[in-house]
C-alpha cells in the first residue's frame, strides 16, 4: 500500500537558517501529497499540499514540490523563525483513502 | 464551522476503569478517523469510518478498544478496561472524500493518562 518515509529528527536550527525536511513516498499512481504541522499542545493542521506531479505547494514561507521522478515531496523554508518550532508530518492517502502519515520530524528553532 | 470538536481535552483515570472519548466531526464531512499519538509509536490510525460505517479497524490494538459512529455528527472511542499503556493523545479527524485531494481536519485531541 501507499506509504511515506520521512527524515528522522529532531532538527535544531538557528533563526533565519534554511530548512529542508525530506519526505519520499511509495504509491500506486499519483496521489495527492500533504505536509501537516503540529504545534505544541495542538492537533495537526494542514500546512500545504500538492495534488499532481510537478505541483508546488506553499504556505507561510514553506514550499514543497511534488517530484514523481524521485518520488519525493521535501519541505523547505528559506529562513526559519522561532515560531516555526513544531513537529512536521508528511502524508498521503492510503488504499482506502485514509491518510497515512510519516513518523514526524521535530523542528526546534533557536533565537 | 467550529472545526472538529473533541471532549474531554484531558482525562485522568485509574487502571481498570472505562474511558469514553467523544468526537464531533465537521458538518458535511463523511469520513472520520481516530488516531493515537505516543512518543514511542508516533501517530497511529486506529479506525476509519466512511458514511458512519467502519471501513478499517485493523489499527485497533485490542478488544478493549471499540469505536462507534451512530450518526454523521458523533463518534466515540471507548477503552474498557483501561491500562497504563493506553496513555496517549487521541485525535479525531474528519474529511470529505468527494475528491481525493481534500485534506483531513484534526481536533485538538484528548490527552489520556491512565494511572
Amino acid at each position: 500500500g501507499n506509504s511515506v518515509t520521512q527524515m528522522e529528527g529532531p532538527v535544531t536550527l538557528s533563526e533565519e537558517a534554511f530548512l529542508t525536511i525530506n519526505c519520499t513516498y511509495t504509491a500506486t499512481g499519483y496521489p495527492s501529497l500533504f505536509w501537516y504541522v503540529q504545534y505544541p499542545g495542538e492537533g495537526l493542521q494542514l500546512l500545504l499540499k500538492a495534488t499532481k506531479a510537478d505541483d508546488k505547494g506553499s504556505n507561510k514561507g514553506f514550499e514543497a514540490t511534488y517530484r514523481k521522478e524521485t518520488t519525493s515531496f521535501h519541505l523547505e523554508k528559506g529562513s526559519v523563525q522561532v515560531s516555526d518550532s513544531a513537529v512536521y508530518f508528511c502524508a498521503l492517502p492510503g488504499s482506502a483513502r485514509q491518510l497515512t502519515f510519516g513518523s514526524g520530524t521535530q523542528l526546534t528553532v533557536l533565537p | 464551522d467550529a472545526g472538529v470538536i473533541q471532549s474531554p481535552r484531558h482525562e485522568v483515570t485509574e487502571m481498570g476503569q472505562e474511558v469514553t472519548l467523544r468526537c464531533k466531526p465537521i458538518s458535511g464531512h463523511n469520513s472520520l478517523f481516530w488516531y493515537r499519538q505516543t512518543m514511542m509509536r508516533g501517530l497511529e490510525l486506529l479506525i476509519y469510518f466512511n458514511n458512519n460505517v467502519p471501513i478499517d479497524d485493523s489499527g485497533m490494538p485490542e478488544d478493549r478498544f471499540s469505536a462507534k459512529m451512530p450518526n454523521a455528527s458523533f463518534s466515540t472511542l471507548k477503552i474498557q478496561p483501561s491500562e497504563p499503556r493506553d496513555s496517549a493523545v487521541y485525535f479525531c479527524a474528519s474529511r470529505t472524500d468527494s475528491q481525493e485531494h481534500t485534506e483531513a481536519f484534526f481536533g485538538q485531541g484528548t490527552r489520556l493518562t491512565v494511572v
